[in-house]
Formats: C-alpha cells, sequence, structure tokens
C-alpha cells in the first residue's frame, strides 16, 4: 500500500525560531501534497495544497509568509513555520495523492506535534 | 461552499456491540466521494470506508459499512461487533476535486 513518512514525528523549539517538517512519499510518486493543522480535540484543517515543480496554494486565512511550503519533488514535500510562535503549537499532518485517478486519492503521513515554547 | 456535519457527542460502546457515527455533508457537485477515517490517540488517520456519488451500492470493509443515503446528504458509519481496538476519534470526509473538508469527528470509546 501507499505510504508516506513524516519527520520529524515530535518537535520542541523555542519561540522566534523556525522548524522544517518532511513528508516523504514512499512507495510512490506524489504529484500532490496537501499540509493539514489539527489543534487539540478539533478537526484536521487544511493549510495548503502543493504540486510538485509549482507554488502551493493556501487556504484563506493562512499567512504563506510563516509557512512556507516546498513540494521540489515527487517524493518530499516540506512545511517550514517560520519564526513560530507557542499559538503555533498543533499537530501537523501531510498527505499525498499520486498520478493515478483512485477513490483513496490521499494517503496520510503519521503527523508531527509541534511545541513551542 | 461544502460542509460535513457531525454532531453526536462523544460515545460509549459495550465491546461485541454495533454503533453508528452519524454524518451529514452539503455540497452543490453532482460528483463527490465521502471518507470515513479513524484516529488513535497516536494521531495517525486511517482510511476506513470510501463512497462514490454515482455508487449504487453501499460500501462495506470488513466490519464497516456505510449508510448511504444520497437524497437526505447523509452518510453513517456502522462499526459491527466492535473491539477494544476501536476507541478513537472517527472523522467524516467529503471529496470536492482534490480537497478533502473534515467533520469535526465523533469520540468512540469501547468499553469491556
Amino acid at each position: 500500500g501507499a505510504v508516506v513518512s513524516q519527520h520529524p514525528s515530535w518537535v520542541i523549539c523555542k519561540s522566534g525560531t523556525s522548524v522544517k517538517i518532511e513528508c516523504r512519499s514512499l512507495d510512490f510518486q506524489a504529484t500532490t501534497m496537501f499540509w493539514y493543522r489539527q489543534f487539540p480535540k478539533q478537526s484536521l484543517m487544511l493549510m495548503a495544497t502543493s504540486n510538485e515543480g509549482s507554488k502551493a496554494t493556501y487556504e484563506q486565512g493562512v499567512e504563506k509568509d510563516k509557512f512556507l511550503i516546498n513540494h521540489a519533488s515527487l517524493t518530499l514535500s516540506t512545511l517550514t513555520v517560520t519564526s513560530a510562535h507557542p499559538e503555533d503549537s498543533s499537530f501537523y499532518i501531510c498527505s499525498a495523492r499520486g498520478r493515478q485517478e483512485t477513490r483513496y486519492e490521499q494517503y496520510f503521513g503519521p503527523g508531527t506535534r509541534l511545541t513551542v515554547t | 461552499a461544502q460542509k460535513i456535519t457531525q454532531t453526536q457527542p462523544g460515545m460509549f460502546v459495550q465491546e461485541k456491540e454495533a454503533v453508528t457515527l452519524d454524518c451529514t455533508y452539503d455540497t452543490s457537485d453532482p460528483s463527490y466521494g465521502l471518507f470515513w477515517y479513524k484516529q488513535p490517540s497516536s494521531g495517525e488517520m486511517i482510511f476506513l470506508i470510501y463512497q462514490g456519488s454515482y455508487d449504487q451500492q453501499n460500501a462495506t470493509e470488513g466490519r464497516y459499512s456505510l449508510n448511504f443515503q444520497k437524497a437526505r446528504k447523509s452518510a453513517n458509519l456502522v462499526i459491527s461487533a466492535s473491539q477494544l481496538g476501536d476507541s478513537a476519534m472517527y472523522f467524516c470526509a467529503m471529496r470536492e476535486g482534490s480537497r478533502l473538508a473534515f467533520g469535526k469527528g465523533n469520540q468512540v470509546v469501547v468499553i469491556p
């Protein structure tokens, strides 16, 4: 089956620093990757959609200068939280979709828990 | 605009019993897909079942079945013979185009 990994699984950083989260498709080529954020006891909220080789499309209300997304290859997308603040602490989940149209269009990574102190 | 509604409060279910999780949706797109995901405390999103808007029959995957009522715009998940490992959050999601929109989720706790 399609496998998506994320690294790191958890990270603690100081306020004002930047942190990068990687999302990799391990056994398929991901033409599209999605980044979600989930606060405790809440649902997943789509932050942005990225297609390989092009700029990410951000959802309304998501600061593109704060959440930098790069999808440079068909197996890797990165999310960089710049100048992180405590309110950015959250669970970040990526998902990926391959070239072939299948009913299971998105395969999810295991998530990254970010804590900003 | 699309919308997924899951309004049930947290549920306690006796082991081996069946549980139904409600999901209603709203869309003007005739082509859409409905998903159910399970999220245990570890945080991973586990795909359970899928129903396409043009599918004639209700989807089933092992102990999971989807009660799809298109006219009512509902896609309820039925878990039969609950197991302790079924304790988790359950999210209903709808695909329109390439995007997935999630409901707020249902918390299920299976008790022995």
